[in-house]
């Protein structure tokens, strides 16, 4: 069963601090999209990489936001220094790169900065 | 400037009965549009979609509408039961083939 896993699925911090998400796309899969999900802008795209290559992340916030991909099976997603604007759902998808594709979502990580 | 727009933030409906989900969309580079199920604490599934050369598609109880010249969807659960009661994004490709772009999503409750 061919799942996108998240980690860690939630975070408390405290105001400054590093946070780092991590995500784990389906095996095979070459496109990975990190979103943003608020009460007030709903789902936003953050980032998004083909065959670990950043694409696009206009959507993130470039001053504490960065977004890389290590390896194929792995996605990294850090805010430093966190700010309790940055309180969301943050949701971690993958691809197969075949254009309008089906995007499959992970679990999510619940983060509240305090 | 929001682009694809769910105004219902809910809606309640018996179970056996039909539960109609309603999207509209300002961007008419929009071509191929899709509906995502969320459960609470999971992350959204796809569900169904319609390419905007169609009008309308169907894969078991769900339905998808498309109203091009009025730039409206809709899905159709028929007949609804207690199990689809879940949050329903709708989301649209256009201008690129990767940037999806979503509503705020309606909450739909079955009652038994």
């Amino acid at each position: 069963d061919a799942r996108v896993t998240q980690t860690p699925r939630d975070k408390v911090t405290e105001m400054g601090q590093e946070v780092t998400m991590r995500c784990q796309p389906i095996l095979g899969h070459n496109t990975v999209f990190w979103y943003r999900q608020t009460m007030m802008q709903g789902l936003e795209l953050l980032a998004y990489f083909r065959n670990r290559a950043p694409l696009d992340d206009s959507g993130m916030p470039k001053d504490r936001f960065s977004a890389e991909m290590p390896d194929a099976t792995l996605a990294t997603l850090k805010i430093q220094p966190s700010e309790p604007r940055d309180s969301a759902v943050y949701f971690c998808a993958s691809g197969t790169g075949t254009g309008q594709e089906t995007q499959y979502f992970g679990p999510g990580t619940r983060l509240l900065v305090l | 400037d929001q682009q694809v727009k769910q105004n219902s933030p809910s809606l309640s409906v018996q179970e056996g009965r039909i539960s109609i989900l309603n999207c509209d969309y300002t961007n008419s580079m929009f071509d191929y549009f899709l509906w995502y199920k969320k459960y609470p604490a999971e992350g959204p599934t796809f569900l169904i979609s319609i390419s905007s050369i169609k009008d309308k598609n169907e894969d078991g109880r769900f339905t998808v509408f498309l109203n091009k010249s009025a730039k409206h969807l809709s899905l159709h659960i028929v007949p609804s039961q207690p199990g689809d009661s879940a949050v329903y994004f709708c989301a649209a490709f256009g201008g690129s083939n990767y940037k999806l772009t979503f509503g705020k999503g309606t909450l739909l409750t079955v009652n038994p």
